[in-house]
């Protein structure tokens, strides 16, 4: 079946912007994860959401940071006002529940480049 | 808060050699993933280990998890190319989130 997908793959945009970024999960996954990673570094926990709600978004870096998940499904993070601290690769995951011991899946990433 | 450390940061191996990456914890483990990256791609999931002395095998990948739970390794039987990338290693977190080290990158040379 289809894995998790995002869009779009690659987002360049310059300083002060907003951008949208878009996950699509595995059909029927609860669970569904954001996180990002700068170069060098392993991927860092942003939001999770268990169904509509955000469970946890402990791992937002600030108040410029946003996410959505209106249906249980498709999430948008939110950036606004865009600083270029914030290009990294942003990736979304997904598991079936939300425990520890089931696999996140993840997407192809969306490469963010605030200029 | 928990930590992960891999080693090595980085590896450079003739195809066929066997090689080992070490993922060590702060904490104890109550689940230890192991994924691998490459440029353009995301995670690509291989392994889970739970238990104290664990061990796990997919193709020539090998992971196993020590008694007391702090420390995993991964273990590559006779590298091809194709195992090129960036390995990480994840421990789950109580909200079910994983906390991930730097990762490893392997290169393996023809």
């Amino acid at each position: 079946g289809a894995g998790v997908s995002q869009t779009p793959s690659n987002k360049v945009t310059e300083k002060g912007k907003y951008v949208e970024l878009r996950c699509d999960p595995i059909s029927g996954h609860t669970a569904l994860y954001w996180y990002r990673q700068s170069l060098g570094q392993g991927p860092e926990f942003l939001i999770y959401f268990q169904g509509t709600g955000a469970a946890d978004d402990s791992g937002l870096p600030n108040d410029r940071f946003f996410a959505v998940r209106p249906e249980g499904s498709v999430s948008t993070l939110k950036i606004q006002r865009t600083e270029r601290g914030d290009s990294a690769v942003y990736l979304c995951a997904s598991s079936l529940y939300r425990t520890p011991q089931e696999t996140q899946y993840f997407g192809p990433g969306t490469r963010l480049l605030v200029l | 808060s928990q930590e992960l450390e891999q080693s090595p940061q980085s590896l450079i191996v003739q195809e066929g050699k066997n090689l080992t990456i070490n993922c060590t914890s702060s904490k104890t483990l109550y689940g230890l993933y192991w994924y691998k990256q490459k440029y353009g791609e995301g995670l690509i999931f291989l392994m889970m280990l739970q238990k104290g002395g664990e061990e796990k095998s997919h193709e020539k990948i090998t992971a196993k998890l020590d008694e007391k739970k702090q420390q995993s390794s991964l273990h590559i039987t006779a590298s091809q190319p194709s195992h090129a990338g960036i390995y990480l290693c994840g421990a789950a977190g109580s909200q079910g989130n994983l906390i991930f080290g730097k990762g490893t990158k392997l290169s393996v040379k023809p």
